[in-house]
């Protein structure tokens, strides 16, 4: 079974220029996750989506993030304009159903470097 | 609100030492408890979990029991070996919205 795919892997930007990276969930989950892993902190959510609705975006800062999932497969985040604190790890997850107890899946992560 | 305290690291070990990271909780209702593992450019992968009280999570040699009592879940190993060098981050996982709480993070490195 193919895991969680993510582009691109690297990005380096300057601040205040857009960014935009892509998610490809395991086939067939329905719930499908943002997080952001500045250096030396655990992952923070920001959003989730079930299929291609928003369940959760309240640590979404939506002055410059926005995410879409269109389809309920793949989705896409964008930060626009990236500022110094944007540099991080942003991970994508997805699991089956979105319930308690249920395991996500990771994927490899996009590193953003913004100077 | 909702929270974890996860042991700081770095932690190093010796091969074949005994490893606790300790892990615990504040959270609103009564959530799921799970382990990640991340190994050095690797993603996030599953180590892993319990969903109810007194219940105990293991996989490959690591074990941890949920203790609802003291909001804990600690994670150890009776014997590490190199290839358990990574970085490990408790999450329990909330009730509503599945959200997960991740911790800091604790660096292992085991040497020879």
């Amino acid at each position: 079974e193919a895991g969680v795919a993510q582009s691109p892997r690297y990005k380096i930007i300057e601040k205040r220029q857009s960014v935009a990276f892509w998610c490809n969930p395991i086939s067939g989950h329905a719930t499908l996750y943002w997080y952001q892993q500045i250096l030396g902190q655990g992952p923070k959510l920001l959003i989730q989506f079930q299929n291609n609705g928003v369940v959760d975006d309240s640590q979404l800062p939506k002055d410059r993030f926005s995410a879409e999932r269109l389809k309920g497969v793949d989705s896409t985040l964008k930060i626009q304009p990236a500022k110094l604190e944007d540099s991080a790890v942003y991970l994508c997850a997805s699991s089956t159903r979105g319930v308690m107890g249920e395991t996500q899946y990771f994927g490899p992560g996009t590193r953003l470097l913004v100077l | 609100g909702n929270s974890v305290t996860q042991m700081e690291g770095p932690v190093t070990l010796s091969e074949e030492a005994f490893l606790t990271i300790n892990c615990t909780y504040t959270a609103t209702g009564y959530p799921s408890l799970f382990w990640y593992v991340q190994y050095p450019g690797e993603g996030l992968q599953l180590l892993l979990k319990a969903t109810k009280a007194d219940d105990k999570g293991s996989n490959k040699g690591f074990e941890a029991t949920y203790r609802k009592e003291t909001t804990s879940f600690h994670l150890e190993k009776g014997s590490v070996q190199v290839s358990d060098s990574a970085v490990y981050f408790c999450a329990p996982q909330l009730p509503t919205g599945n959200q997960f709480y991740f911790g800091t993070g604790t660096s292992l490195t085991v040497i020879p």
